[in-house]
């Protein structure tokens, strides 16, 4: 069974601060991929990024960056110099097989 | 292009209705699903279809069916609804390959009294 944690619920940051979302995963597959989602106050799906179980390099998209280890299965995801409008719910998802499973999501509250 | 197209956005209904919560996507994509999410669970897979025909069961699939008659349409039915059947639902679809990312629709939030 596959299984996503994402332990820290809410977090809030004040503008222009770096912060982490932690997202540990578990799986018996050898192949499997990440996702992490936004979902803005406005209630949509957003997709950020992808990463295959056989790439372990890191990630930078702007003020964006992603973390993931195998050995320590986590794919932990950065925003550098915060802004209001990273304000939302962030969810790291795992897919082995036909099932997306998505964490319970973290709460960002970018405080101007 | 509209994506994913989800109706209604917005249902109330009483315990013991049945109703259908209607989804489209004009992408052709093989693979569709639904999610629904409730405070403090994340998204949860209900039920999912790898192609026109095919459907199977996700984590909460008690108490919808589904089908998948064509390519573009897979409605969620409510058999009998509950209380507990009160949340936000997504449908989403992607192409046929297991990573590439789902586009999703932009809700039904349904109450059920």
């Amino acid at each position: 069974a596959q299984k996503v944690t994402q332990a820290q619920t809410e977090i809030s940051v004040v503008e222009k601060e770096d912060v982490t979302l932690d997202c540990v995963y578990e799986t018996r597959d050898t192949t499997y991929y990440l996702f992490w989602y936004k979902q803005p106050p406005s209630g949509e799906l957003v997709f950020l990024i992808r990463r295959n179980s056989f790439d372990e390099q890191n990630e930078i998209s702007g003020r964006y960056s992603w973390n993931f280890q195998k050995s320590t299965s986590s794919f932990n995801f950065t925003i550098t110099a915060s802004q209001v409008v990273d304000s939302a719910v962030y969810f790291c998802a795992l897919s082995g097989n036909e099932k997306l499973t998505f964490g319970t999501g973290t709460r960002l509250t970018i405080i101007p | 292009n509209a994506g994913v197209t989800q109706t209604p956005k917005f249902q109330v209904l009483k315990t013991g209705q049945s109703m259908t919560l209607q989804c489209a996507q004009d992408m052709n994509h093989e693979y569709m699903s639904w999610y629904r999410q409730d405070p403090g669970m994340g998204l949860r897979l209900i039920h999912y279809s790898v192609g026109a025909g095919i459907t199977d069961q996700g984590e909460v699939p008690n108490g919808y069916n589904v089908s998948r008659s064509t390519t573009e349409d897979f409605p969620l039915r409510l058999l009998s609804a509950a209380p507990s059947q009160t949340s936000v639902y997504f449908c989403a679809s992607r192409i046929g390959t297991v990573n590439s990312p789902l586009h999703f629709g932009n809700g039904t939030r349904l109450t059920v009294t």
